[in-house]
């Protein structure tokens, strides 16, 4: 079957780092997708691997090895903005996303 | 403003209505969806549409139903509502279904209540 892991629930002290990790089991890969989901919001996107390695973007890197199945998102300076739920996706052999349930960043000053 | 429309932002339904979700968005995007969001779980996928003219069912699809008529719009119907479709609901859209680098945008959700 296809399976996301992603741990529900962290907790950061703000302008420290945090990474989120996900890991995979899909058919077929097609991307790893990032998407950051503010409490009673819509999901919005952040990021996309889809070979391996590091990608930067501001504050936020995401990190992909596919031989593992394994993802992370590293979030930097962390602000109080950041708390929020964020959701690792796959792509599958049909270009589908498989959704993994969040996880539910809390940040304290 | 660009982007995605739904409607209604919520509604509470009494079991065995009809009810239909609206869905549109301007951006010109070929490829649109539907999926539930539940506490716990990640978003499940409804029913999509790669074109206008053409759908397909997800993981979810039973009980529900869409039609794309047109590029621009993606109704949801619930034909006879259960309980167990009390969720929120999110229509999405990309430029295309069949590359790799296919971005989401969500419309703000649809929050159903079946009693």
């Amino acid at each position: 079957g296809q399976n996301i892991d992603q741990p529900t629930e962290m907790t950061a002290t703000e302008g420290a780092i945090v990474q989120i990790n996900c890991t995979y089991q899909t058919s077929g890969f097609n991307g790893l997708f990032w998407y950051q989901q503010h409490a009673g919001e819509a999901p919005t996107f952040l990021s996309y691997n889809v070979l391996d390695g590091l990608e930067e973007k501001g504050r936020f890197s995401s990190f992909l090895s596919r031989s593992k199945g394994y993802s992370y998102l590293l979030l930097k300076e962390l602000q109080m903005k950041d708390s929020a739920s964020y959701l690792c996706a796959v792509g599958d052999s049909n270009y589908q996303l498989i959704w993994g349930a969040g996880t539910k960043l809390i940040i304290k000053p | 403003i660009a982007g995605i429309t739904q409607a209604p932002t919520s509604q509470i339904l009494a079991a065995g209505r009809r009810m239909t979700l609206r869905c549109t968005q301007d951006m010109r995007h070929n490829a649109m969806y539907w999926y539930r969001q539940d506490l716990g779980l990640g978003l499940r996928l409804i029913h999509y549409s790669n074109t206008a003219g053409t759908t397909g069912k997800g993981e979810v699809p039973d009980g529900y139903s869409v039609s794309r008529a047109n590029t621009d719009d993606f109704p949801l119907t619930l034909a006879s509502a259960v309980p167990s479709q009390t969720s929120v609901y999110f229509c999405a859209s990309s430029e295309a279904a069949s590359t790799g680098a296919n971005v989401l945008t969500f419309g703000a959700g649809s929050r159903l209540t079946v009693l």
